[in-house]
Order: C-alpha cells, then sequence, then structure tokens
C-alpha cells in the first residue's frame, strides 16, 4: 500500500515560472514530511521539510505548502531554473521510523 | 564531511554469485536503511535498522539480508542474485525523529 503518492511523474516548466509539485499521503498518523531533489547518478538530497503544526514552511526558492485536511503537500519553486531539473520525491516517516517514500516527479525546465 | 559511503558504485554480477554492498556513515545515526530505485516505482524500502543488532524488513526484503554489527555500517548481502534484483541501490541513515535522512551516492547492480 502506498502511504505517500506522487501521480505526476513529470512535469515541464519554463524559466522563470512556478514549478508545483504535489504529493499525498494517507496514513494521518504522519507529522513531519520532506522534500528531496535527486539529480541522475546522485543519492536523493534533502531539500525542505515540514512539521504538520505549520502549514507553510519557505527556504529561498523553495516553499512546502500542508493541507491536513486534504492530506496532501506541494512544492513551489519560484522562480524556477534549469539547475532545478531534477526527480523530486516526497517522503515521510512513521513513528517506527521508516521512511515512506512517493514514485517521484521528474521536473524539466525549459531555458 | 558529514557522508553515506556505498560501494562499489557499479556492479555487474552473473546470476547465484553472492555478492556484498557496503554501507557506512560517519554521523553516529541510530537509523540506517536501504532502498532501491526502480522505474515508477520510486524508492522502495528493503531492509531498515534502529540500531545495532536490530533490523527489520521494509516493504520488499526477499532475496536480500542485512546485518548491523557496528553503528557506522550496514552492509546490504544478495545470496543468489537473480535478473529482478538488477536494480539502483540506495542506503540512508538519520538521527531518527524528524529529522532528515542521507542517503549514499547510490549502487548500480546489474544481474545477468
Amino acid at each position: 500500500d502506498q502511504q505517500v503518492k506522487q501521480n505526476s511523474p513529470s512535469l515541464s516548466v519554463q524559466e522563470g515560472r512556478i514549478s508545483i509539485l504535489n504529493c499525498d499521503y494517507t496514513n494521518s498518523m504522519f507529522d513531519y514530511f520532506l522534500w528531496y531533489k535527486k539529480y541522475p547518478a546522485e543519492g536523493p538530497t534533502f531539500l525542505i521539510s515540514i512539521s504538520s503544526i505549520k502549514d507553510k514552511n519557505e527556504d529561498g526558492r523553495f516553499t512546502v505548502f500542508l493541507n491536513k485536511s486534504a492530506k496532501h503537500l506541494s512544492l513551489h519553486i519560484v522562480p524556477s531554473q534549469p539547475g532545478d531539473s531534477a526527480v523530486y520525491f516526497c517522503a515521510a516517516p512513521n513513528t517506527g521510523n521508516q521512511f515512506y517514500f512517493g514514485t517521484g516527479t521528474s521536473l524539466t525546465v525549459i531555458p | 564531511e558529514a557522508q553515506v559511503t556505498q560501494n562499489p558504485r557499479y556492479l555487474i554480477t552473473v546470476t547465484g554469485k553472492k555478492l556484498t554492498v557496503t554501507c557506512s556513515q560517519n554521523m553516529n545515526h541510530e537509523y540506517m536503511s536501504w532502498y532501491r530505485q526502480d522505474p515508477g516505482l520510486g524508492l522502495r524500502q528493503i531492509y531498515y535498522s534502529m540500531n545495532v543488532e536490530v533490523t527489520d524488513k521494509g516493504d520488499v526484503p526477499e532475496g536480500y539480508k542485512v546485518s548491523r554489527k557496528e553503528k557506522r555500517n550496514f552492509p546490504l548481502i544478495l545470496e543468489s542474485p537473480s535478473p529482478n534484483q538488477t536494480s539502483l541501490y540506495f542506503c540512508a541513515s538519520w538521527r531518527g525523529g524528524n529529522t532528515e535522512a542521507f542517503f549514499g551516492q547510490g549502487t548500480r547492480l546489474t544481474v545477468v
């Protein structure tokens, strides 16, 4: 059972515009969410996180929004840059400290 | 520098020949885990460990073994590899609680 879902396998955006990546989860016990970025031939690297006591967390061009009632989070990248082209995974640890990952969204930023 | 180190980065082997992929972390993290990444399936957890000598199955443990004899090391063992274990493997470690996990660079395994 996929506890964290990313329904869009890919997304293309023009440079300078906003990229919005979405993630849904099914486990209402999750209270912490993370986004990871992955370039080819590299391991995933941590990008930004949000605690369930917040509905927004910002770090430079990256903002994560959390809607607990909808069990939905999104990552906004503004403005998008060609170097942002990568696969993005959302993730959540459960109370047993297992990390669950979505299937990833491949973002392409077109110059 | 805080890091998770996997070796080897690339490996081609034949069906049935036992192999071990090593993973080491220098952050004194309690938790470690192995994932495999396959197209369209994202990162699926194979095994994880909560501390030395404490391990448990993840979502796809069949055909794999692990051990955690020391806190820093968490090797992944394929006793009799099969072609369906051809994949990209990642090791990760984290402190536990609401903190981020750190990943190794990955091991591209091909079983022929």
